[in-house]
């Protein structure tokens, strides 16, 4: 079974210049989770959704940040503009379905540096 | 809402001996705890999870963990580590239907 996918695995912008992450959830799962991990500390939920719809947004810097989930499947997170307190890991994750005991597989992250 | 602490960010441990890593979390409600594993360069991987029922819960790559309710705790052991359990460890927290809450990681640094 093939697992969660991102890419790019690394950019370097700089400050105020536009970025886009993608994500591609394992097959048949109707979860899918944005997370921000700065350097030094664990993993901050940016969104989640279920299928095409968000579930939680809350902590979701909305006038820099967007993302969409079209179709229910795969996954695009954008930030425009960047500022230099973006530089972090951009982790996606799914799972069966929201929370609790569904266990959310991790893809490897998108590190980006922003200058 | 919900709070976790991990009370060690350092550990560093000799190849063969026991380790173990202090998770404790706050929450009103019932909570599932996790805890993950993170390579270098890679994302998270769950090593064990506690849902219910008994409070040992043991994992992959020999790992366990115990869950205490009256001290809001869920420290992580092992009784013989290797070079290659070199990794960040994150004690996590979650609800149905929410995602998780992760405290700041512990990293562990295994040496011969």
């Amino acid at each position: 079974e093939a697992g969660v996918a991102q890419s790019p695995r690394y950019k370097i912008i700089e400050k105020r210049q536009s970025v886009a992450f993608w994500c591609n959830p394992i097959s048949g799962h109707a979860t899918l989770y944005w997370y921000q991990q700065i350097l030094g500390q664990g993993p901050k939920l940016l969104i989640q959704f279920q299928n095409n719809g968000v579930v939680d947004d809350s902590q979701l810097p909305k006038d820099r940040f967007s993302a969409e989930r079209l179709k229910g499947v795969d996954s695009t997170l954008k930030i425009q503009p960047a500022k230099l307190e973006d530089s972090a890991v951009y982790l996606c994750a799914s799972s069966w379905a929201g929370g609790g005991a569904y266990e959310q597989y991790f893809g490897p992250g998108t590190r980006l540096t922003v200058t | 809402a919900q709070s976790v602490t991990q009370l060690d960010s350092q550990v560093p441990v000799f190849e063969e001996a026991p380790v173990e890593l202090r998770c404790n979390y706050s929450s009103s409600v019932s909570v599932y705890l996790f805890w993950y594993v993170q390579y270098p360069n890679q994302g998270l991987q769950l090593l064990l999870k506690y849902l219910s029922g008994s409070t040992l819960v043991k994992g992959i790559n020999g790992f366990e963990a115990e869950f205490n309710k009256s001290q809001t705790s869920f420290h992580l052991r092992k009784p013989s580590v290797h070079i290659s359990d070199t990794a960040e460890y994150f004690c996590a927290v979650n609800q149905a239907g929410t995602a998780l809450i992760f405290g700041k990681g512990t990293t562990l640094s295994v040496s011969s």
